[in-house]
C-alpha cells in the first residue's frame, strides 16, 4: 500500500499567515494527488488535483506543488474560513490512500 | 446543478448488514467512476472503494478493510450508486460519503480526483 504522511498535523496560525503542508508518498506517485479540505460537519471540498492544478472556484492563495514522492500545500495569506482540516489523496495506486490530515487552527 | 445525496444509514448490530444508496443528479452518471468513502467519529478520511464506469467494464476496487464484507454496485438506468455492506464490525462505525471519482486525462497527462461529494450518511454499528 503506498501511505501518505502528512506534516505537520496540526498547525496554529494567524489570519495573513503564509502556510504549507506537506505530504509525502512512500513511493512515486507521480502527480496523481489531490488535497481537500474539510470543515467539522461536512464533505471534502477539493482544492487541488494533479498535483498542482487549482480546481474551478478555488481561491488563488491555495497552490500546490510536487511530484514523485514529495507534494506541497500552500494557503498564502490565510484567511479566516480557511481554518479547517486539509487532506492529501493519491491516486497513483490500489488502495488508494489519504493522508493522516493537517488541522489548522486559529492563533 | 450537480449533487449526490447518500442514504440508507443507520443503527445496527455487529455482523448486520446495511445498504447505502447513492443518487446523482446533474452529472452524465453512467461516465463516471463512483467512489465510496468514509470517516470514522473523530478520524481521517478512509477510502472504501471504487466503481469504475462501462467503458471499463464496471469493475470495482476494494480497500482491505472491506474487501470480501461490503459489495459496491451500479445502476446507470437510476443514476445511483451502492455500497451493500455485510458482517459488520463495530469498527465500521462511520459517515459514509459517496462522491465522483474523474479519471482520465487532465493537460499534462492523467489524473484522477474526486470533485463532487454527497453529505454522507452515518451508519452505527453497535450492540
Amino acid at each position: 500500500d503506498i501511505q501518505l504522511t502528512q506534516s505537520p498535523s496540526f498547525l496554529s496560525a494567524s489570519v495573513g499567515d503564509r502556510v504549507t503542508i506537506t505530504c509525502r508518498a512512500s513511493q512515486g506517485i507521480s502527480n496523481y494527488l489531490a488535497w481537500y479540505q474539510q470543515k467539522p460537519g461536512k464533505a471534502p471540498k477539493l482544492l487541488i488535483y494533479a498535483a498542482s492544478t487549482l480546481q474551478s472556484g478555488v481561491p488563488s492563495r491555495f497552490s500546490g506543488s510536487g511530484s514523485g514522492t514529495e507534494f506541497t500545500l500552500a494557503i498564502n495569506s490565510l484567511q479566516p474560513e480557511d481554518f479547517a482540516t486539509y487532506y492529501c489523496h493519491q491516486f497513483g495506486g490500489y488502495p488508494l490512500t489519504f493522508g493522516g490530515g493537517t488541522k489548522v487552527e486559529i492563533k | 446543478e450537480v449533487q449526490l445525496v447518500e442514504s440508507g444509514g443507520g443503527l445496527v448490530q455487529p455482523g448486520g448488514s446495511l445498504r447505502l444508496s447513492c443518487a446523482a443528479s446533474g452529472i452524465t452518471f453512467s461516465d463516471h467512476y463512483m467512489d465510496w468513502v468514509r470517516q470514522a467519529p473523530g478520524k481521517g478520511l478512509e477510502w472504501v472503494g471504487r466503481s469504475r464506469n462501462k467503458a471499463n467494464s464496471y469493475t470495482i476496487e476494494y480497500a482491505a478493510s472491506v474487501k470480501g464484507r461490503f459489495i459496491i454496485s451500479r445502476d446507470d438506468s437510476k443514476n445511483s450508486v451502492y455500497l451493500q455492506m455485510n458482517s459488520l464490525k463495530t469498527e465500521d462505525t462511520a459517515v459514509y460519503y459517496c462522491g465522483r471519482d474523474f479519471s482520465g486525462q487532465c493537460s499534462g497527462g492523467g489524473c484522477a480526483y474526486m470533485d463532487v461529494w454527497g453529505k454522507g450518511t452515518t451508519v452505527t454499528v453497535s450492540s
